[in-house]
């Protein structure tokens, strides 16, 4: 099992409310992404960061913010939380090596309702 | 840009049957890796097998493998035996050589019927 973590698993919140999703990896890894995923559906990339201080927006346009102190955290934030946020939200991290065994390590993603 | 295309949204199989999953994906980079990832029903995204562009030879993980098709931008997995619980969402992947961001499909839904 993958050494990243997201918390909360599930959340349901009021609209209007400030919210912070948690992301940690204890595997050192440099690169750290955010994806929302609609059930059953695609992923659309939101944020990513390559390292500490690093972060950029994603192909798909998120009143999210995020930020990255510490290699370990990636934490994700809606300032304001409305009813088109309601989604599955993934965290993952990658570290690329040389011999070809990269990949993207995924969390158990956060299910968030906003009612 | 990177692009990756699933053209099956659903698919299903017989228990102990063989079934291939087909992606396309369209890139101007000359090495990069390719991804099948599965992803069961709430449960955790999990790396299936990976293909690295410069090596010719297929990819194989036990009741899994994938077809490679370079030239043809081709990427398929096949799965061998299936078993009830193959039953998931499976995205194919693409990786540039530098590590710089993953580009997935929209996936395909696989139910393994016993």
């Amino acid at each position: 099992e993958a050494d990243i973590y997201q918390t909360p698993r599930y959340l349901v919140i009021g609209t209007g409310k400030k919210i912070t999703l948690e992301c940690s990896q204890t595997m050192g890894h440099d690169k750290m992404y955010w994806y929302q995923q609609d059930p059953g559906m695609e992923l659309h990339l939101i944020h990513y960061s390559y390292g500490v201080n690093s972060t950029e927006k994603g192909d798909l346009s998120s009143e999210s913010t995020v930020s990255r102190i510490r290699t370990e955290h990636f934490p994700l934030t809606l300032e304001s939380a409305r009813p088109s946020h309601t989604s599955q939200y993934l965290c993952a991290s990658s570290e690329y090596r040389t011999g070809g065994d990269t990949e993207a390590f995924f969390g158990q993603g956060t299910r968030l309702t906003v009612v | 840009a990177q692009t990756v295309t699933q053209s099956q949204p659903e698919m299903s199989v017989q228990e102990a049957e063989t079934v291939t999953l087909s992606c396309t994906y369209d890139t101007s980079e000359s090495n990069y890796y390719l991804f099948w990832y599965k992803q069961p029903p709430s449960r955790q995204m999990i790396l299936v097998i990976r293909q690295e562009a410069y090596k010719q030879q297929n990819a194989t993980e036990n009741r899994f493998s994938v077809n490679f098709q370079k030239a043809a931008k081709s990427f398929s997995l096949k799965i061998s035996d299936s078993q009830l619980g193959d039953t998931a969402m499976y995205f194919c992947a693409f990786m540039k050589h530098d590590g710089n961001q993953f580009y997935f499909g929209t996936g395909t839904s696989l139910t393994v019927i016993p």
